[in-house]
């Protein structure tokens, strides 16, 4: 199975600035179709995950600006522009490449 | 809107089964197929298998092959997961989510107890 590995696994954020998650894969996640199945989501407190970011760096509908996810083969990162206090939560990668699918250990997030 | 409704609590003894229902809506059911992902208390997500809404194909976790069964019920756009011979640590919410993993269920608790 392909590992997937965040880092930090927590972080906290003062209002306003900027903050980064990284994400390692075990395995290159470009798929021979040419996408690259690396995902992003949020769970907040007692909620269940929402998607941010599909296949690296698309925003998923409703999603605000301030997300952004990049990277290629088997490094990614999402990051936010302007932490807001609406973040806070765990933070996860998750890959499907070979429609197995598997999730990074989280990162929470919480303001400062 | 999409949605995706699960069932209820249960709160199970070891050695038995649970059936977790995924009522959808809002969409053309058996364009996406339905993963089933589970969290135990405090910890991560972990995937536990697909079911292919259009054809009933399945692709399930590695190490719950044999204990787990998904299925789908077209007629009423459900989705169900049954997990046998349950132990302690199988005490999880449980998630379904579409195909893509765009829209979740709220969860359902799981709870495995003597």
């Amino acid at each position: 199975d392909i590992v997937m590995t965040q880092t930090p696994l927590s972080l906290s954020v003062t209002p306003g600035q900027p903050a980064s998650i990284s994400c390692k894969s075990s395995q290159s996640l470009l798929h021979s179709d040419g996408k690259t199945y690396l995902y992003w989501y949020l769970q907040k407190p007692g909620q269940s995950p929402q998607l941010l970011i599909y296949e690296v760096s698309s925003r998923f509908s409703g999603v605000p600006d301030r997300f952004s996810g990049s990277g290629s083969g088997t490094d990614f990162t999402l990051k936010i522009s302007r932490v807001e206090a609406e973040d806070v939560g765990v933070y996860y990668c998750m890959q499907g490449i070979h429609l197995t699918w598997t999730f990074g250990q989280g990162t929470k997030v919480e303001i400062k | 809107q999409v949605q995706l409704v699960q069932s209820g609590a249960e709160v199970k003894k070891p050695g038995a089964s649970v059936k977790v229902s995924c009522k959808a809506s809002g969409y053309t059911f058996t364009s996406y197929g339905i993963s089933w992902v589970r969290q135990a208390p405090g910890q991560g997500l972990e995937w536990m298998g697909w079911i292919s809404a259009y054809n009933g194909n399945t692709n399930y976790a590695q190490k719950l092959q044999g204990r787990v069964t998904m299925t789908t019920d077209t007629s009423t756009s459900t989705a169900y997961m049954e997990l046998r011979s349950l132990r302690s640590d199988d005490t999880a919410v449980y998630y379904c989510a579409r195909e893509v993993f765009d829209y979740w269920g709220q969860g359902t608790l799981v709870t495995v107890s003597s």
